[in-house]
């Protein structure tokens, strides 16, 4: 199994602001996944944060508003950039494992804009 | 390509009742398939899983789920709730491959009355 420490677990922040998500994770994994979860809805992945490339993002998602990093194989960032209401979501960071079957997710970030 | 549909957005049961969650898929090879729960303000947790092993499978907390390939369904079960089960499932697809991102449905909420 992994485990996966996000933080921050929630914050509050301005509109026109950024704010940076971590995502540590307790095993070396190649992909991370990060996914928005906005109120009352379901996960939407944003990207897939690889070792050593760019991320990969979805339709929807830019690099510009929401840009990745990870420099290791237990570590990555998603920052929120240049925030507004619309962006208040839970963020959550997921990972799974050569030769598993299944997803493990991070606590998740509630993010509220105000 | 994958999807899931999941049929009902609330369900609502008296406790002691058998609770039927239900969860169709669309993919275009062997998938596996998996129920994960979210409680108020809590992480994802995993219910349970199909990988291509039995079809009948158990998961935690009493709940069972059937893969039934010739009706793209994997509905979830539990033969009495209890007032603790109200919460969020969603019901989540993925291809067999290391790394392929999962894809969650768009969530069944579960209430239940004493």
């Amino acid at each position: 199994s992994a485990v996966i420490s996000q933080k921050p677990s929630r914050d509050i922040c301005q509109r026109g602001t950024s704010l940076t998500i971590q995502c540590q994770v307790d095993s070396q994994v190649t992909m991370m996944f990060w996914y928005r979860q906005q109120p009352g809805q379901s996960l939407t992945l944003i990207a897939t944060a690889n070792q050593g490339s760019e991320a990969t993002y979805e339709s929807g998602f830019v690099i510009d508003k929401f840009p990745i990093s990870r420099p290791n194989l237990t570590f990555s960032t998603l920052t929120v950039s240049n925030m507004s209401p619309e962006d208040s979501s839970i963020y959550l960071c997921s990972v799974d494992l050569p030769g598993g079957t299944e997803a493990f997710f991070g606590q998740g970030t509630r993010l509220t804009v105000v | 390509a994958q999807s899931v549909t999941q049929l009902d957005s609330h369900v609502s049961v008296s406790e002691g009742t058998p609770v039927l969650l239900r969860c169709n898929y669309s993919s275009s090879y062997s998938p596996s398939l998996f129920w994960y729960v979210q409680h108020p303000n809590k992480g994802l947790q995993l219910l349970l899983k199909y990988t291509s092993a039995a079809t009948l499978v158990k998961g935690i907390n009493g709940f069972e789920a059937e893969f039934k390939k010739s009706e793209t369904s994997f509905h979830l079960t539990k033969p009495s709730a209890h007032m603790s089960d109200a919460a969020e499932y969603f019901c989540v697809v993925s291809g067999r491959n290391y790394g392929q991102n999962f894809v969650f449905g768009p969530g069944t909420r579960l209430s239940v009355l004493p």
